[in-house]
């Protein structure tokens, strides 16, 4: 199975501020990474697919970036709604699987 | 505009089988993947599996053998069964899709608000 470490698992920045997670998979990939935004109570929300395309209707402040093993998601200006618990999920063999998550907070 | 609606019961006791239907409404069921992804309090999220409205199933390799998915078309329905189940099965179920028919995409952009399962005695 390929395994996703993600990093940080959580993190405090402020509002303004860029933020970057990391998923680093166990071995290629390609672009089969997909990033999800999940706040508490709800189900997630797709934002990035293929590692760099962004989901119809979110906010251009969200970016994803990488290929084969390494991945990196950004948001470039910190806002207070983003306040969420981030997952990088891979489809690259059909035992798909998450990341651990990063939960975002504001410091 | 398509919604996804899980049901079943909240609680399971250990050794029996976790049953969950999932209802689609507002759209037609056939022409696409559906998956089971769960998520114990606190905990990350794990995919169960997925069928696509012919039948044809993929399940993670770690569940394999306790699951079995089927899908009504005619109720627009599908289903997961998840059996022996113990007290480590207990989360929120969620039922997800790529709301485009007839891909193959693997990711999920259509979910269910998730239906919490308990097993305990």
């Amino acid at each position: 199975d390929i395994q996703m470490t993600q990093s940080p698992s959580s993190l405090s920045a402020s509002v303004g501020d860029r933020v970057t997670i990391t998923c680093q998979a166990s071995q290629d990939i390609s672009n089969y990474l997909n990033w999800y935004q999940q706040k508490p109570g709800k189900a997630p929300k797709l934002l990035i697919y293929d590692a760099s395309n962004l989901e119809t209707g979110v906010p251009s402040r969200f970016s994803g970036s990488g290929s084969g093993t390494d991945f990196t998601f950004t948001i470039s200006s910190l806002q207070p709604e983003d306040i969420a618990t981030y997952y990088c999920q891979q489809y690259d063999n059909p035992a798909l699987t998450f990341g651990g998550g990063t939960k975002v907070e504001i410091k | 505009q398509v919604q996804l609606q899980e049901s079943g019961p909240g609680l399971v006791k250990p050794s029996e089988t976790l049953s969950l239907t999932c209802t689609v409404s507002g759209g037609s069921i056939s022409s696409y993947y559906w998956s089971w992804i769960r998520q114990p309090a606190g905990k990350g999220l794990e995919w169960i599996g997925r069928i696509y409205t012919s039948g044809s199933t993929n399940y993670n390799p770690s569940l394999k053998s306790r699951v079995t998915m089927s899908v009504d078309t005619s109720k627009n329905q599908f289903s997961l069964k998840l059996s022996s189940v113990t007290a480590a099965d207990t989360a929120v179920y969620y039922c997800a899709t790529r709301a485009v028919a007839g891909t193959e995409d693997w990711y999920f952009d259509l979910w269910g608000r998730g239906t919490l399962v308990t097993v305990s005695s």
